[in-house]
């Protein structure tokens, strides 16, 4: 049973850039969340996908997006990149009604210089 | 709005000693869960025990224990006898339901190394 994954597993961008990232979810998983880890810091919570729309969002900027496929894959799109948004991007998904399972994949690291 | 604040920034204590991690919260929901998760370098979160907010027993599974208490908002998590392969970052996570959608904040982790 494939756990999730996320691809591509590094990544370096030039500041001003867009970015995808992609991930997909554990079997019979339908909820996906992405977080952003910052060096040296927990994981923040950047949004949720379930049936294929926005469900909760975190505090990040509209340069953050994502969209969910029918698939339940995930993909998380971040424009004019900043070197602020370097840092480790963690997804997480989840089945919707069980608060408290949420299996997270490797991440992506992005390093925007 | 939800917080989670790991005090201790690093912890280092040498093989076989008993240590642990400390996790204080803040959340206005009545039901919500409590976890621990271990990061290593390679950096994927590996979960490691859940509690929810209407349970108060403490457990032990095997070397990890944890102490939960509403009274203190406190969820603190022992490793006994420390490995070196314990050495990680420890995350506290807390996790409210809304309308239906659970999100996970997180402290800012303490690092343990484990020396032998």
């Amino acid at each position: 049973d494939a756990g999730v994954t996320q691809s591509p597993t590094h990544l370096i961008k030039t500041r001003g850039q867009q970015v995808t990232l992609r991930c997909s979810p554990k079997s019979g998983h339908d909820t996906v969340s992405w977080y952003q880890q910052a060096l040296g810091q927990g994981p923040q919570f950047i949004f949720q996908y379930y049936e294929e729309e926005e469900r909760q969002r975190g505090n990040f900027p509209d340069r953050f997006s994502g969209h969910q496929f029918p698939n339940y894959s995930s993909e998380l799109n971040v424009n004019a990149l900043l070197l602020g948004d370097s840092a480790l991007y963690l997804c997480a998904s989840s089945k919707k009604g069980s608060y408290y399972e949420q299996y997270f994949g490797p991440g992506t690291r992005l390093t925007v210089t | 709005a939800q917080k989670v604040t790991q005090a201790q920034t690093e912890i280092s204590v040498v093989e076989k000693e008993d240590v642990t991690l400390d996790c204080v919260y803040e959340t206005r929901d009545t039901t919500y869960y409590l976890f621990w998760y271990k990061q290593p370098p390679s950096g994927e979160l590996v979960f490691l025990i859940r509690r929810n907010s209407f349970d108060e027993q403490n457990e032990i599974s095997g070397r990890y224990s944890w102490n939960f208490q509403k009274s203190t908002s406190s969820f603190n998590f022992t490793i006994t006898a420390s490995q070196v392969v314990d050495s990680a970052v420890y995350f506290c996570a807390l996790s409210a339901v809304n309308s239906g959608y659970s999100t996970l904040t997180f402290g800012k982790g303490t690092m343990l190394l484990v020396s032998p």
